[in-house]
Formats: structure tokens, C-alpha cells, sequence
């Protein structure tokens, strides 16, 4: 039992290049995120998905798109990489929520991405 | 739009002395309050969580609290060792959305 995992660990991109990250979890969880994390701001939402074919917007989506064609991977991809992406990107799954309750994330090892 | 806010941003405590980091929260509708240990170059790992229809949780040396009506929630820990110093979040959540604080930067000193 892996838990939830990333690749790659780490990526040097060109601005203007584009590069997906993979997540994957084998713990049969519904729900899937993408963060990112910067000093002094903690994480922040990218996307999300409730279930196999669905994503969502959260809170800074702009520059990033998701694709949850199987329901243990989670794709997060930048068309065109921007300084402004250097980031650590973290992936988490959790169980499906029922009647509006959360439940706990499990966190991937992390992606750190450099765009000069 | 939702907000998470966490203080302090740095904690300094010698060690054996106790921690406490605040939160306070804006959505209403958040029934789930987890707490996060990260440290350097690692992924955030929970290291304890309360839901709403709870006041107060204890684990070890470890223990939370939540007051609603205030929307701020509190982690506490004793008796602090070296171990413990590392990266702090806290989260608000409701319907497997979460928003997190910044982080507590929490160095403890033999």
C-alpha cells in the first residue's frame, strides 16, 4: 500500500514549456486535490475532483488544467510554464464525503517545480 | 470568499514549555478542523483533528480545541521536545473542500 504518490519529484521547466505532473492514490478514494504550496502561504488549492471524470476549480486555477480519467490518477498540466508556477505541488486524496461532512486527506511526497 | 487565519506565524518555546497555535475561520458551514505537522522538504502529515459536535480532543501530549460559536479552534502542545519543531497547519473544512492557514513556524530550544 503506497499511499497516495507523485511524479516527478522535481522538474526544471523553460518558460513557455509545458509538463504534466501524475498522481496517483491506491487507497480507492473518491476525492482527489492539487495544491500548491508557497513561503508564508501556506497550501492553496488548484483543482479538485469528487469522482472518476470529474474536476473542479479552487481557489487559484488559472494556468492549470486536470483531467481524472481513472479514479486512482489525478493529471494536473501546465500548457505554458510561467515563472510566477515555481512552486512545490502537492496531490491529496480522501474518502467521499457524506451529508457535507469532510474527511481526512492523505498527502502525496510532493513535485517541486523550478520555471526560469 | 472563506478564510482560514493563523497565529502566530513563528513560535519560539524552550523546550519542556507548551505551544499554542490559534485559527479562526469564516465558513459556518465547516464541520472539520485538521491539524497538520510539516517538516522540511516533507509532505504535511495529520497529526490530530476534531469535528464540530466535539469541544475538545486529546491524543498524548497533543490536544485540540474548537469553540463554533467564536469560529476559532486551537492546538495545543505540552511539554515540547526538540522533535517537535517543524511547520504547523491548521484547515477548515466542509464538503471535502479545505482551506488552509499560512503556518506556524514552531522551533523549540534545548
Amino acid at each position: 500500500n503506497a499511499g497516495v504518490t507523485q511524479t516527478p519529484k522535481f522538474r526544471v521547466l523553460k518558460t513557455g514549456q509545458s509538463m504534466t505532473l501524475l498522481c496517483a492514490q491506491d487507497m480507492n478514494h473518491e476525492y482527489m486535490y492539487w495544491y500548491r504550496q508557497d513561503p508564508g502561504m501556506g497550501l492553496r488549492l488548484i483543482h479538485y475532483s469528487v469522482g472518476e471524470g470529474t474536476t473542479a476549480k479552487g481557489e487559484v486555477p488559472d494556468g492549470y488544467n486536470v483531467s481524472r480519467l481513472k479514479k486512482q490518477n489525478f493529471l494536473l498540466g501546465l500548457e505554458s510554464a510561467a515563472p510566477s508556477q515555481t512552486s512545490v505541488y502537492f496531490c491529496a486524496s480522501s474518502e467521499a464525503t457524506a451529508s457535507g461532512l469532510s474527511e481526512t486527506q492523505y498527502f502525496g511526497p510532493g513535485t517541486r517545480l523550478l520555471v526560469l | 470568499g472563506e478564510n482560514v487565519e493563523q497565529h502566530p506565524s513563528t513560535l519560539s518555546v524552550q523546550e519542556g514549555d507548551s505551544a499554542v497555535i490559534k485559527c479562526t475561520y469564516s465558513d459556518s458551514a465547516s464541520n472539520y478542523f485538521p491539524w497538520y505537522k510539516q517538516e522540511l522538504g516533507k509532505r504535511p502529515q495529520l497529526i490530530i483533528d476534531i469535528r464540530s459536535n466535539v469541544g475538545e480532543k486529546k491524543d498524548q501530549r497533543i490536544a485540540v480545541t474548537l469553540n463554533k460559536t467564536a469560529k476559532h479552534f486551537s492546538l495545543h502542545i505540552t511539554e515540547t521536545q526538540p522533535e517537535d519543531s517543524a511547520v504547523y497547519f491548521c484547515a477548515a473544512s466542509s464538503w471535502g473542500k479545505f482551506q488552509f492557514g499560512a503556518g506556524t513556524q514552531v522551533v523549540v530550544t534545548p
